[in-house]
């Protein structure tokens, strides 16, 4: 049974481009959760989602920042116009219930030169 | 929102001591959980621990929901333990949906 997979791993862009980091929860799971580690700093919570449906984006910057769970394939958390202030490690969380144990996958390591 | 304070923020061991973390937590919770941040940067699931007691192998945590803290037990360090120990909870009430808000961490170095 597969954990929850987190592609790519290390992502390097230069500023101004687009980073799109991909999460494919636990087989069963439909609740996803993405959360930000900046640099000395804990884990912040981002964004909720579930199946088609953004539950809780109350920690998503405003700009330039979105999220989609499709019906089929992973969900995905897109960055425009990155900036350096974006470096950062993105982990996604997946559950089978609100309230229930998350389980996180390997993050994605974002660098912005 | 609620709070979450862990201590204490470093701590050193020689490896086969035992050792205490704390999470104190600010309101009342549904959902508490441990982690250990690797030094790879992985975060591995500890314990799902709203309230009681629960034990694995030579980790322990008990929940005491009334007084909203958490304690993690390590015993017989090994320098594996090393990292970073997260307490992480989920708001009780209506619009939390479940998302976990993190304490800064405990640095965990173990010496061999």
């Amino acid at each position: 049974n597969a954990g929850v997979m987190q592609n790519p791993r290390h992502l390097v862009r230069r500023r101004g481009q687009e980073a799109r980091l991909r999460c494919s929860p636990m087989k069963g799971h439909s609740h996803v959760y993405w959360y930000r580690q900046l640099p000395e700093e804990g884990l912040k919570f981002m964004v909720y989602l579930q199946k088609e449906n953004i539950i809780d984006e109350s920690g998503m910057p405003k700009e330039r920042f979105s999220a989609e769970f499709p019906k089929e394939g992973p969900s995905i958390l897109r960055i425009q116009q990155v900036v350096r202030g974006d470096s950062a490690a993105y982990f996604c969380a997946s559950s089978p219930g609100q309230k229930e144990t998350q389980y996180f996958g390997p993050g994605t390591r974002l660098l912005v030169l | 929102g609620i709070q979450v304070e862990q201590s204490p923020p470093d701590l050193i061991l020689q490896e086969g001591a035992n050792s205490t973390l704390r999470c104190n937590f600010s309101d009342s919770v549904n959902n508490l959980q441990w982690f250990h941040q690797n030094p790879w940067g992985q975060l591995i699931n500890l314990f799902y621990i709203p309230s009681g007691t629960k034990q694995n192998g030579r980790l322990s945590a008990t929940t005491v929901a009334t007084e909203r803290y958490s304690l993690l037990y390590i015993s017989s360090s090994q320098t594996t333990d090393s990292g970073v120990y997260f307490c992480a909870v989920d708001k009780a009430g209506g619009t939390s949906y479940g998302k976990l808000t993190f304490g800064q961490g405990t640095i965990l170095t173990v010496h061999p």
